[in-house]
């Protein structure tokens, strides 16, 4: 497919657990965003990287969070020990480049509910 | 914060009539994009436009910005039942980070 491809769509998981979500750019996107989206809030920023160089993590909410980009395509976004304040939507977006006059593309999300 | 607010938070309207939302913002940007996001769904890009630009047009959508007064409007003409959707502006700031606000909800009844 052509889109932006996030894996699983839901996943629901006891407190205290960790989780993986993973995400699939489009190809030759350099730029990749996590987001973070609780009911009926808007967006979060969490993170982004930009090709190989350092990704902006200024957004993640605490050091449970961590984000990694391999071979500059697909990104895993893990939380260790869940909360419950930790379920949400977790959308991922790319584009050409990091700029504002890109359009960012994005996945349709993995639903995560903490139990 | 830079976050963009959209207003109204929800609006319902009759299948060809116009819909108008708007946002506000609080600094200085270079370029404000609007999007769209159906129930369960992913946000899909509708258009941007540059801080230099007023008013730009794609289809039925009309973009205004007024950086005097940090605002951006989004009407859609004729609005269509498959236009129910909630609508978010995000805008730049330092940094690269994108804004969003926290969305119109859009209803169309048919």
């Amino acid at each position: 497919g052509a889109g932006v491809s996030q894996s699983p769509s839901n996943k629901v998981t006891e407190k205290g657990k960790d989780v993986e979500l993973r995400c699939d750019p489009i190809s030759g996107h350099t730029a990749l965003y996590w987001y973070r989206q609780s009911l009926g809030q808007g967006l979060e920023f969490l993170i982004y990287f930009q090709g190989n160089s350092a990704p902006d993590k200024s957004g993640l909410p605490s050091d449970r969070f961590s984000a990694e980009r391999t071979g500059g395509s697909v990104s895993t976004l893990t939380i260790q020990r869940t909360q419950q304040e930790d379920s949400a939507v977790y959308l991922c977006a790319s584009s050409l480049v990091v700029n504002s006059n890109q359009p960012q593309h994005f996945g349709d999300g993995t639903r995560l509910s903490i139990l | 914060s830079q976050q963009g607010e959209e207003d109204p938070q929800a609006l319902s309207i009759q299948e060809g009539e116009n819909a108008t939302m708007n946002c506000s913002y609080k600094t200085s940007i270079n370029n404000l994009q609007w999007y769209r996001q159906n129930s369960g769904r992913g946000l899909v890009h509708l258009i941007l436009i540059r801080s230099n630009e007023r008013e730009k047009h794609s289809g039925r959508l009309r973009v205004t910005l007024d950086t005097s007064k940090k605002s951006s409007s989004l009407l859609i003409t004729a609005s269509r039942a498959a236009d129910t959707a909630s609508y978010f502006c995000a805008t730049d700031a330092i940094g690269n980070q994108f804004y969003f606000g926290t969305g119109t909800s859009l209803t169309v009844i048919p």
